[in-house]
């Protein structure tokens, strides 16, 4: 059974913090690796794709690593704003047609 | 403006009825999935479909059905048998069929299901 995992489940944070969250899946069968942003009331929008081992993107102030040998990524938000908070889905996307979502990180930003 | 609507956004429904889920979308993507959401947990795929008058069952297909008769729509219909229907709804779209790299969704507001 292939098995998302995402970490914390929520944070609560103040402006200006920087945070970071993890996202756990399975090391074999890899294909790509999606991170969403959900904000309450809205749909989910994608943020990031991300294929190779090593990759590292970055929008404005959030930024995604990808380690596929160990099956991890991280984001990254540095110095938080209230319309950070959102939950941060990330969705593995495996050999075939699969794709596994984690049950989000939900982050709380306070002003 | 292009993107991906559901409607209603509330649904109420007495046991044993079943509904109908509507999804489209304008952005002439081949591909198109339901989702549903269950506190605490990660999306969960119920039904997908690559193509046109072509579906597949997800993860936790039993009690629903889907129907692809254009590539603008995929309704969802949630049927008597589904034994815990309450849940949130999400639909999705993405350009390409096959969920291969850089196969981005596109997702629709959701619909709230509750059965009463």
């Amino acid at each position: 059974i292939l098995n998302v995992e995402q970490s914390p489940q929520s944070l609560h944070v103040q402006e200006g913090d920087s945070t970071n969250f993890t996202c756990s899946f399975p090391s074999s069968n890899f294909y790509a690796l999606h991170w969403y942003r959900w904000e309450t009331a809205k749909s989910p929008e994608a943020l990031f794709v991300m294929t190779l081992n090593g990759d590292e993107k970055k929008k404005g102030r959030i930024s995604a690593t990808l380690n596929t040998k160990e099956g991890y990524s991280y984001l990254y938000i540095k110095g938080s704003q209230p319309e950070d908070s959102a939950t941060y889905l990330c969705a593995f996307i495996a050999g075939g047609f699969k794709t596994i979502f984690g049950a989000g990180t939900r982050l709380f930003v306070k002003a | 403006d292009g993107g991906i609507t559901q409607s209603p956004k509330y649904l109420f429904r007495k046991e044993g009825q079943n509904v109908t889920l509507s999804c489209e979308q304008n952005l002439n993507h081949d591909a198109m999935y339901w989702y549903r959401q269950d506190p605490g947990q990660g999306l969960r795929l119920i039904y997908y479909s690559q193509i046109v008058n072509d579906f597949q069952k997800g993860d936790i297909a039993e009690g629903y059905s889907v129907s692809r008769e254009k590539k603008e729509s995929f309704p969802l219909t949630v049927t008597s048998a589904q034994k815990n229907p309450t849940a949130f709804y999400l639909c999705a779209s993405s350009a390409w069929g096959t969920g291969e790299i850089g196969d981005t969704q596109y997702f629709g507001p959701g619909t709230r299901l509750t059965v009463l």
